[in-house]
């Protein structure tokens, strides 16, 4: 199985600061056939269920704000929320597609410094 | 608006069964691969198993620790997912989710709790 290992496990940003979240595959989600990487970012917050923030490792779906980003490529990717608010209080969780078994990283917390 | 809304969730023995059910609106339900997506009391998400829809071959993938012990099918006529739990151990208590996408989770359901408990 692919294993994605997130880092760090819980981050504190103030309100308005960039927040950081890192996400590494044991192997390459590059599909060189179409030159996609098979990669996602979810948001959960409390209480809720997951929601599709980004696929293709920097697209981002629906209705998310542009304040979150995707970037990376291979087997190191970044989720950046460019100015925290307070709605953005969650666990994040990255997800790899490129195998037949899907896996997950561990998540990250996210909290208001 | 997609709608995914999972039932059949509750209180199992261990070694006991469960079929727990997804219900599917707001989009072509006959093209869509579905997936069952966990989530164990206070941890991340863990994925289950998928069924491609019946045009790309309707066939089902499993997660190792569910292999042999689940079955996921799908009923284009009910718009509906099942996923059949058999041989239940205390480890497979979490909230099960439905999903819809060929792999990126496009959409979730509410979730379902399943409890393992003698």
């Amino acid at each position: 199985d692919i294993v994605m290992t997130q880092s760090p496990d819980f981050l504190a940003v103030s309100l308005g600061e960039r927040a950081t979240i890192n996400c590494k595959s044991s192997q390459s989600l590059l599909y060189s056939s179409n030159n996609k990487n098979y990669f996602a970012w979810y948001q959960q917050k409390p209480g809720q269920s997951p929601k599709l923030l980004i696929y293709w490792a920097s697209t981002r779906d629906s209705g998310v704000p542009d304040r979150f980003s995707g970037s990376g490529s291979g087997t190191d990717f970044t989720l950046t929320i460019s100015s925290l608010q307070a709605e953005d209080v969650a666990v994040y969780y990255c997800q790899q597609y490129y195998s037949t078994l899907i896996t997950f990283g561990q998540g990250t917390r996210l909290e208001i410094k | 608006e997609v709608q995914l809304v999972e039932s059949g969730g509750g209180l199992v023995k261990p070694g006991g069964s469960l079929r727990l059910s997804c219900a599917a609106s707001g989009f072509t339900f006959t093209k869509a691969w579905m997936s069952w997506v966990r989530q164990a009391p206070g941890k991340g998400l863990e994925w289950v198993g998928r069924i491609k829809s019946e045009s790309d071959g309707g066939t089902a993938d499993y997660a190792a620790p569910v292999k042999g012990r689940f079955t996921i099918s799908r009923d284009d006529s009910k718009n509906t997912v099942y996923v059949q739990m058999n041989s239940l151990k205390t480890e497979d208590t979490a909230v099960y989710y439905c999903t819809t996408g060929p792999g990126i989770a496009l959409a979730w359901g509410q979730g379902t709790l399943v409890i393992v408990s003698s």
